[in-house]
């Protein structure tokens, strides 16, 4: 079945420590996108890559870094300078017909 | 941020109909998209607006008039189960990125 996987679906970290989310997609296309949820709150986006080996900063970049070295890879790795990075994170692929496929997402809690 | 904005709660009751309205404001405006969200869950695509008018999806509807900034979604025959946040979503023409609101969180009694 083609898809996009997120692992792992919970995630904690103590303080200081960079994490690394995968997302994987299986559906060849080519623009993926990075998203932050906080409770009762819609998604903003972190990082988005529209091509192989091309990103390019969301709205909250800050604390965040990307690379995209395989189309169907786009590991997301939050660093010790995002300041509250307690949150669900949605990794979503873009579809020619303009369709947006969401993973189950990550929820990450720092400790 | 767009200045997307859709009502915070709404309650309905089963086998009614509700509306659930979008307003946005934005240049390069290229695509309206309507997601549903269970709690806990991913959105999944339920529809898109990039002309205006109505677009029919079974018991799910969309509307966009692009000269008013404005979009609803309309649920017809309303289930249990449609008790879910709906987000309101924008996408660019700029990298086609795409701007959230904070969602609708819909109720739907017995």
């Amino acid at each position: 079945d083609g898809g996009i996987t997120q692992s792992p679906k919970y995630l904690f970290r103590k303080e200081g420590q960079n994490v690394t989310l995968s997302c994987e997609q299986n559906l060849n296309h080519d623009a993926m996108y990075w998203y932050r949820q906080d409770p009762g709150q819609g998604l903003r986006l972190i990082y988005y890559s529209q091509i192989v080996n091309d990103f390019q900063k969301g709205d909250i970049a800050e604390g965040y870094s990307v690379s995209r070295e395989k189309k169907e890879s786009f590991p997301l790795t939050v660093t010790s300078a995002q300041k509250n990075p307690t949150a669900f994170y949605l990794c979503a692929s873009t579809s020619d017909n303009n369709e947006q496929f969401f993973g189950p997402g990550t929820r990450l809690t720092v400790l | 941020g767009q200045n997307i904005d859709q009502p915070t709660e709404m309650t309905a009751t089963e086998g009614a109909i509700v509306q659930i309205n979008c307003t946005y404001q934005t240049s390069g405006f290229n695509g309206l998209f309507w997601y549903q969200q269970h709690a806990g869950e991913a959105p999944t695509f339920l529809s898109y607006n990039v002309l205006d008018g109505l677009e029919e999806k079974g018991r799910f509807s969309s509307f966009l008039s692009r000269s008013k900034g404005y979009s609803y979604l309309l649920l017809k025959e309303l289930q249990m189960k449609d008790s879910a946040s709906y987000l309101c979503a924008v996408r660019k023409y700029n990298f086609n990125k795409f701007y959230f609101g904070s969602g609708t969180k819909l109720n739907v009694k017995p």
